[in-house]
């Protein structure tokens, strides 16, 4: 079956640093790849989608990488401010229909100012 | 927009008893998902529901889940009986054509 790992389990940075998160997988090969931000007693919430067929895409101080040869995304957030503080999670979809999505267990970054 | 909500935010029971979680999505998404989260664990998915047809039920975990999607509105996610493994924290989310998906608050479900 898929497993995905994302490379830490928590991730403290300077703020104003760039905060790089890791998500690699196995078994799988996913048309399109989810980042989420969960904050503790909420759900997440969407951030960025990048398709097999991108290598890269941004939004505001967000850039998602995605190499389908090394089966790794790479998620960073630039210029790091304390409340960018939140668990980020990666997800995997495909194009059957259904859409399910396999999610990592996530990184709980601080920012610390 | 009101986003998706989910009721109750905490649910407290007993083993062997019966609990029924609802999902309220966003008006007009025709997809309905439900995950959960077990302790330390990922968020795993557990079924999709296009209006009120479930279009994959392969994550559920056994027999005493069922979930049903009335007139392709709400849903309901009922755990009967309920075992001590099912404790965690049950998301709902609702997507309409695009691929993101919309998730509610979460469920956080104790059996004790």
């Amino acid at each position: 079956s898929q497993k995905i790992e994302q490379n830490s389990e928590a991730l403290n940075i300077q703020e104003g640093k760039t905060a790089t998160l890791t998500c690699n997988y196995t078994n799988y090969s996913p048309a399109y790849l989810q980042w989420y931000r969960q904050d503790p007693g909420r759900g997440p919430v969407f951030l960025l989608l990048i398709r097999e067929n991108e290598k890269e895409k941004r939004k505001e101080r967000l850039k998602v990488t995605f190499d389908t040869t090394l089966k790794q995304s790479l998620f960073h957030i630039t210029a790091s401010q304390p409340a960018d503080s939140a668990t980020y999670l990666c997800a995997l979809g495909d194009q059957t229909g259904a859409n399910n999505l396999f999610f990592g267990t996530g990184t709980r970054l601080t920012v610390i100012p | 927009e009101a986003g998706v909500t989910q009721f109750p935010s905490h649910s407290v029971i007993e083993k062997g008893q019966t609990v029924t979680l609802r999902c309220d999505p966003i008006s007009g998404h025709d997809n309905l998902y439900w995950y959960r989260r077990v302790m330390g664990k990922e968020i795993k998915f557990l079924l999709h529901f296009v209006k009120e047809s479930k279009q994959d039920e392969s994550g559920m975990p056994n027999n005493r889940f069922l979930a049903e999607r009335t007139g392709g509105t709400y849903s309901t996610l009922k755990v009967q009986p309920a075992e001590l493994e099912d404790s965690g924290v049950y998301f709902c989310a609702s997507s309409g054509t695009a691929y993101e998906q919309y998730f509610g608050p979460g469920t956080r479900l104790t059996v004790t």
